[in-house]
């Protein structure tokens, strides 16, 4: 699986929009784009996930560059309960061949009132 | 709410005994995966089995097995515990069908404690 690279850490605003990028430079063309988060130490939870097309669920939004090198998982209206670690994993989906997720550093988001 | 759940949610034990953590997948899901998370290594992928076959092995020690059932549950044992071995450790569940994409949805989690 690709290698990715986060900030270490971003403030927002509370109801404003939090935009968290991902570098992901070595993606290959079978590897999509997941992100989780982890509120303090709960289970990781699924947000989203795109291979090269911007995707929107009632989460958020992703959007990923042309080139597929980098990517931003965009929480339209952030509230105190975002306030997580959001991690950008790239990895081959689908088949029987594939195994973990690999969990870098993330980013800790802190959403401020 | 992911519906995979994990029991016990608390586990505290003592050096060199061994303890047997238990994960019920989502329904339908064949396929359970083991992540262990310490405060020095982060979420760290262990194990992962499909429909009752080991399917992948990551950094997990020759002291922890695991297991799944022919209902599909999984069970992650740890004998001669260390100190060391106290984290939190994570059940995930998925589908693992070929068309599909496989997103893997975690449980709450057992918060190991080693005395």
């Amino acid at each position: 699986d690709a290698k990715t690279t986060q900030p270490t850490s971003m403030d927002c605003a509370e109801g404003r929009a939090a935009n968290l990028p991902c570098n992901h430079s070595t993606i290959s063309g079978n590897e999509y784009v997941y992100w989780y988060r982890q509120i303090h130490s709960q289970g990781p939870q699924y947000i989203i996930h795109g291979l090269k097309n911007n995707e929107t669920n009632e989460m958020a939004s992703l959007i990923i560059t042309e080139d597929r090198k980098s990517s931003t998982l965009i929480l339209p209206h952030a509230t105190l309960r975002d306030t997580a670690v959001y991690y950008c994993i790239v990895r081959v989906a689908g088949g029987t061949s594939y195994g973990k997720l690999t969990f870098g550093q993330g980013t800790i988001l802190t959403v401020h009132p | 709410d992911s519906g995979v759940t994990q029991t016990p949610k608390h586990l505290i034990t003592a050096t060199g005994q061994r303890v047997t953590l238990r994960c019920s997948p989502r329904s339908g899901d064949l396929s359970v995966y083991w992540y262990q998370q310490s405060l020095d290594q982060g979420l760290q992928f262990l194990i992962q089995y499909y429909n009752g076959e080991e399917r992948a092995k990551g950094n997990i020690l020759e002291r922890f097995s695991a297991q799944q059932f022919p209902d599909l549950h999984s069970e992650l044992n740890l004998s001669s515990l260390e100190l060391g071995d106290s984290a939190l450790y994570f059940c995930a569940s998925s589908a693992l069908a070929v068309t599909s994409t496989d997103t893997q949805y975690f449980g709450p989690g057992t918060r190991l404690t080693v005395l």
